[in-house]
């Protein structure tokens, strides 16, 4: 099945300041790439999210790369603020063949936390 | 609105007890999915609901019973739960089960004593 490895585990920035977060996959069949925030008792939150078919894609403050060669992806937020201090998941879906649905396999997560 | 409702919020339930949580949504989403969520650890995914109908099961106990009693709604039944059940169960929902976006419910939180 998929394995989806996350780093690093933490990540203490200062406010303003950039924060990159690092996933790869194992399986070359999985084709979208969602990234989620969680605050602390919430369910997680959809920030953003890149398909196969494309290498980058940005949101305001927040991107995500992929490299499909490599099998790595990373979400990239700049201007950090206190409000971005969550734990932040990425996630790979794998579709089995022939189906209606697919399987997401989540990172680790990683613990930004933005000092004012 | 990419809105998924979860209730209870909470829920604190004996060995012996039955009871369920049930989520909603109304994005005329057709895949749903119960996950499990430890502390510090990543959301486990236990069920997948395509069109109705159950699709993946993730070698989930049965003492946890989905049910899926119209496109809109999703059930988790639950008997004889074990302390170590004591988690988040997360609600999610997808337009359709392929690479399209998943939206999670704020979950419930489940203590079994």
């Amino acid at each position: 099945g998929e394995n989806v490895e996350q780093h690093p585990s933490t990540l203490s920035v200062q406010e303003g300041d950039s924060a990159v977060i690092k996933c790869t996959y194992s399986d070359s069949a999985s084709n979208y790439f969602p990234w989620y925030k969680q605050e602390l008792g919430k369910g997680p939150q959809l920030i953003i999210d890149i398909r196969s078919n494309v290498g980058e894609k940005k949101d305001q403050r927040i991107a995500v790369t992929l490299n499909k060669t490599a099998k790595h992806f990373s979400l990239h937020i700049t201007e950090t603020q206190p409000e971005d201090s969550a734990v932040y998941f990425c996630a790979a879906l794998f579709n089995a063949g022939g189906t209606s649905y697919g399987k997401l396999t989540f990172g680790q997560g990683t613990i930004l936390t933005v000092h004012p | 609105d990419t809105e998924v409702t979860q209730t209870p919020k909470h829920l604190v339930m004996g060995m012996t007890n039955k009871k369920s949580l049930k989520c909603e949504q109304h994005m005329g989403h057709r895949a749903m999915y119960w996950y499990k969520q430890k502390a510090k650890k990543p959301p486990e995914l236990m069920f997948v609901y395509s069109y109705e109908k159950l699709s993946i099961n993730e070698s989930v106990p049965s003492r946890f019973s989905p049910e899926c009693p119209n496109s809109s709604l999703l059930n988790l039944h639950l008997h004889a739960l074990q302390p170590e059940d004591s988690a988040l169960y997360l609600c999610a929902s997808s337009r359709t089960g392929r690479n399209t976006e998943a939206f999670f419910g704020q979950g419930t939180r489940l203590t079994v004593v």
